[in-house]
């Protein structure tokens, strides 16, 4: 079965600080997807990673993918309170046709 | 048009009752999908539709019956459901694999969700 694993699970950190969430999973991929959810709503996607090395950025948000380790990463930098939300990986394995969410990062910026 | 949308906002039901849940996408898009979310959890994928044609499920119980009338709509049939299948139940859209086949996902858009309650 695919496990796809966020950590941490919660965070809290100060405005204006940097922090990265990782994002790993137990099979083979190539597609990486990060979403965010507000409390009570629904998902948004954040960003598409469709390959080894890849790398976007929006705003104080930053995303990358490795698919030889297995790893994303989801930098924030400078955060702000509107970036508190619980945000999502999810995978989809390049055999066994398989789409799993990611264990979630709930994140809370403290002014 | 960039959006799916989802009704009702919010459902309550007994455990003999029967309801539908709906989702409609005007984005020319040939996949749909079903999500029960429960609190403070990941998503769950059940159901995906990759044109038009049942493609995914995800071992869910037969009181939850989709269905997909046509590319821009997603109806999920329940009946008898319990307690526990109170959740939110969320619809996403995205472009299909080629010919439908496996590799489907691609990136999904979501809808507002129902949020379910059964009591």
């Amino acid at each position: 079965e695919l496990k796809v694993e966020q950590n941490p699970l919660f965070l809290s950190m100060q405005e204006g600080k940097n922090y990265t969430i990782y994002c790993n999973y137990s099979t083979t991929s190539d597609r990486l997807y990060w979403y965010r959810q507000d409390p009570g709503k629904s998902l948004e996607s954040l960003f598409v990673l469709l390959s080894n090395g890849a790398v976007k950025q929006e705003g104080r948000l930053m995303a990358s993918l490795d698919t030889k380790a297995r790893l994303s990463t989801l930098h924030i930098t400078a955060a702000v309170h509107d970036l508190s939300a619980t945000y999502f990986c999810a995978v989809d394995s390049t055999t066994g046709n398989q789409f799993y969410f990611g264990t979630g990062t709930s994140l809370t910026v403290i002014p | 048009d960039t959006e799916v949308t989802q009704t009702p906002k919010h459902l309550v039901m007994g455990m003999t009752n029967k309801k539908s849940l709906k989702c409609e996408q005007h984005m020319g898009h040939r996949a749909m999908y079903w999500y029960k979310q429960k609190a403070k959890k990941p998503p769950e994928l059940m159901f995906v539709y990759s044109y038009e044609k049942l493609s995914i499920n995800e071992s869910v119980p037969s009181r939850f019956s989709p269905e997909c009338p046509n590319s821009s709509l997603l109806n999920l049939h329940l009946h008898a459901l319990q307690p526990e299948d109170s959740a939110l139940y969320l619809c996403a859209s995205s472009q299909a694999g080629t010919s439908g086949g496996p590799r489907a996902y691609n990136e999904q858009f979501f809808g507002p969700g129902t949020r379910l309650t059964v009591l």
